[in-house]
């Protein structure tokens, strides 16, 4: 199947420094991407759906402005966590699509990034 | 809103015992139905999914099948490996069966030798 990556898979930073989070699709070009919030014991939050080359369309509740997502290719889109404060720690993961309309919501997941802000 | 509950785990099983992990949802429309599972250390993967009422989706000795008179689509197989050990989430697609998954807060399975 499919392969999507993220890096790093964790990063540990100081409160008010900003992250960069990457999700690449290794195998195949992925016009959309999510990304997702997991708290512990919790279900997988979407944050955003990110479109190569478009704004990425963010969900209710979600700051756009502290958390910076980019697609600017078909296997890359990166999360950006600005000014990260403590209660930012989480486990972001990211997911791919193929797009195609015979396989709606079979999505290729990376492993997860945890950040974790002192 | 859409949303899909899942029973809470973990779910400690037996090697070849038979599993069941139960799972409903509310949705308007028709959406499809998903289980994902995530072993230790790796990402989500489509575990098998489900279109349309009465389908049945199946991979793995798992099978689910779609029940939209009872909201639901829970998770078996026959006879459990210790390899099956992992966190199974159950999802369903919005109502308008886009890409946009909705998934449930997941359950450990534990499957001892």
């Amino acid at each position: 199947g499919a392969v999507v990556s993220q890096h790093p898979s964790w990063v540990i930073c100081k409160s008010g420094t900003s992250v960069k989070i990457e999700c690449r699709s290794l195998d195949f070009q992925a016009t959309t991407m999510f990304w997702y919030r997991q708290f512990p014991k919790q279900s997988l939050m979407l944050m955003a759906t990110s479109n190569e080359g478009s704004k990425a369309t963010y969900e209710q509740g979600v700051e756009k402005d502290k958390f910076l997502i980019n697609h600017a290719s078909l296997t890359l889109s990166t999360l950006t966590v600005t000014s990260a404060h403590p209660e930012d720690s989480s486990f972001y993961i990211c997911s791919a699509s193929w797009g195609l309309a015979g396989r709606i919501g079979e999505l290729f997941f990376g492993e997860g990034s945890r950040l974790t802000v002192l | 809103g859409d949303s899909v509950t899942q029973m809470e785990g973990p779910v400690t099983l037996s090697e070849e015992a038979f599993l069941t992990i139960n799972c409903t949802y509310t949705a308007t429309g028709y959406p499809s139905l998903f289980w994902y599972v995530q072993y230790p250390g790796e990402g989500l993967q489509l575990l098998l999914k489900a279109t349309k009422a009465d389908d049945k989706g199946s991979n793995k000795g798992f099978e689910a099948t779609y029940r939209k008179e009872t909201t639901s689509f829970h998770l078996e197989k026959g006879s459990v490996q210790v390899s099956d050990s992992a966190v199974y989430f159950c999802a369903l697609s919005g109502s308008y069966n886009t890409d946009k998954l909705i998934f449930g807060t997941g359950t450990r399975l534990q499957v001892f030798p």
